[in-house]
């Protein structure tokens, strides 16, 4: 099964700060990688493939990388941000995702 | 707009059984594959199975491989996983996720979610 390490498990951050997280796959998985935004007590919400904004996602978010290691950066933090968010990989079952990283408020 | 939801969570006892469903509206349900993905605060997210659109095609992971087993009714725009033997480690929110390709494809990544049931599997 493919592996994916995400880091930091957890930040924290200020309104108005960038924040870059990254995601590193245990093998080559081209581009399949995407990105959920995840609020308490709700399901996940898709923002991004490896480097494309889903619709309706804010500009402020984008994503990077191929092969084993990807990013998602943040490059000013709203309060509306502030949630967990996951990689998963979609390259080949069984479909892994990452522990998650943990955004909170400095 | 594209709804899912899933019903039938409870408290069940180890070695038990349960069937979860999962309503789907808003959309062409018949065209997109669908997945189920549980989450539990110690394991995080982990993605159980998978259903082709046609429901030809099913993967399992292999934590739940023989004992959970994925079914699809188009004519009720339904989804469901019944599930067997079940496990203390089975207890988690339950999604079910909708595959972002339509039309007799799949991408392997969800681009709607349930609202998640839960199930306890405790004596």
């Amino acid at each position: 099964d493919i592996q994916l390490t995400q880091s930091p498990s957890s930040v924290s951050a200020s309104v108005g700060d960038r924040v870059t997280i990254t995601c590193r796959a245990s093998q080559d998985i081209n581009r399949w990688l995407v990105w959920y935004q995840q609020k308490p007590g709700k399901a996940p919400r898709l923002l991004m493939t490896a480097s494309n904004l889903q619709s309706g996602v804010p500009s402020r978010f984008s994503g990077g990388g191929s092969g084993q290691d990807f990013t998602l950066t943040i490059s000013s933090l709203q309060p509306e941000d502030f949630a967990t968010y996951f990689c998963q990989q979609a390259h080949i079952f069984p479909l892994t995702f990452g522990q998650g990283t943990r955004l909170d408020i400095k | 707009q594209v709804q899912l939801v899933e019903s039938g969570g409870g408290v069940v006892q180890p070695g038990g059984s349960l069937r979860l469903s999962c309503a789907a509206s808003g959309f062409a349900f018949k065209n997109y594959a669908m997945h189920w993905v549980r989450q539990t605060p110690g394991k995080g997210l982990e993605w159980l199975s998978f259903i082709s659109y046609d429901g030809n095609i099913q993967y399992y992971a292999d934590s739940v491989k023989g004992r959970f087993t994925v079914s699809r009714d188009d004519s009720a725009n339904t989804f469901y996983v019944q599930m067997h033997m079940l496990r203390t480690d089975d207890t988690a929110v339950y999604f079910c996720a909708r595959d972002a390709a339509n039309s007799g494809t799949h991408w392997n990544y969800f681009d709607f979610w349930g609202q998640g049931t839960l199930v306890t599997v405790s004596s």
